[in-house]
């Protein structure tokens, strides 16, 4: 079983839907979290952390994690087309932690 | 400021042959790593270092090494290229202090036939 497990899509909506993005996760040591944004043809980019459970929110982004159940999720409101990437989750077991497992990605289509 | 950058952007080898691919990083990061990308399976970790000197192996470490002699350089050698270890590579660099912020490279995609 992977330690991060993420739907890999891929998923489609029409602009300015809500989007709802998932991981779940078995090693109950993972403290922090992050997703992770990445266009085609490019490396991934850094777009919200949180650490332990709670919510973030950060302009269209929301992020939330649930330690009790495992589970970690990315809300984009209003989406746009610019949206269009593959998202992965992350998790680590500290801040200083030498080690950053991701999830496979869900490829995300964002219809004009 | 250049971030991380990787190289070659591209490379195609055959069966057996080895070769490194180069990482270097002008942010004074503590930490880099080395990932694979294949359709459906994520970035999964090879190697990563904490520090000049220091290396560890990652999920998939088999058929590559890696030194970290500088802060700034992190090279990835495959010592013979097996068509399973066609893949994107990416470096990625992150201060030890960052919470987990880490910085990738553009990736070099590899091909071995």
């Amino acid at each position: 079983q992977k330690e991060v497990e993420q739907d890999p899509g891929p998923l489609s909506v029409p602009e300015g839907a809500i989007v709802s993005l998932n991981c779940t996760y078995s090693n109950s040591a993972f403290q922090y979290f992050m997703w992770y944004r990445q266009y085609s043809r490019k490396g991934p980019e850094l777009l919200m952390y949180t650490y332990s459970s709670g919510n973030k929110e950060d302009g269209r982004f929301t992020a939330q994690v649930d330690k009790s159940s495992k589970y970690i999720s990315l809300f984009i409101r209003d989406s746009q087309p610019s949206d269009s990437a593959t998202y992965l989750c992350a998790m680590s077991a500290g801040s200083s932690a030498s080690k950053i497992i991701f999830g496979s990605g869900t490829r995300l289509s964002i219809r004009p | 400021n250049a971030g991380v950058t990787q190289t070659p952007k591209f490379q195609v080898l055959k069966t057996g042959q080895s070769m490194t691919l180069q990482c270097a990083q002008d942010m004074n990061h503590e930490y880099m790593s080395w990932y694979r990308q294949d359709p459906g399976m994520g970035l999964r970790l090879i190697h990563y270092s904490v520090g000049a000197g220091i290396t560890d192996q990652g999920e998939v470490p088999n058929g590559y090494n890696v030194s970290r002699s500088t802060t700034e350089d992190f090279p990835l050698r495959l010592l013979s290229a097996a068509p399973s270890q066609t893949s994107v590579y990416f470096c990625a660099s992150r201060a030890r202090s960052s919470y987990n912020e880490q910085f990738f490279g553009p990736g070099t995609r590899l091909t071995v036939l």
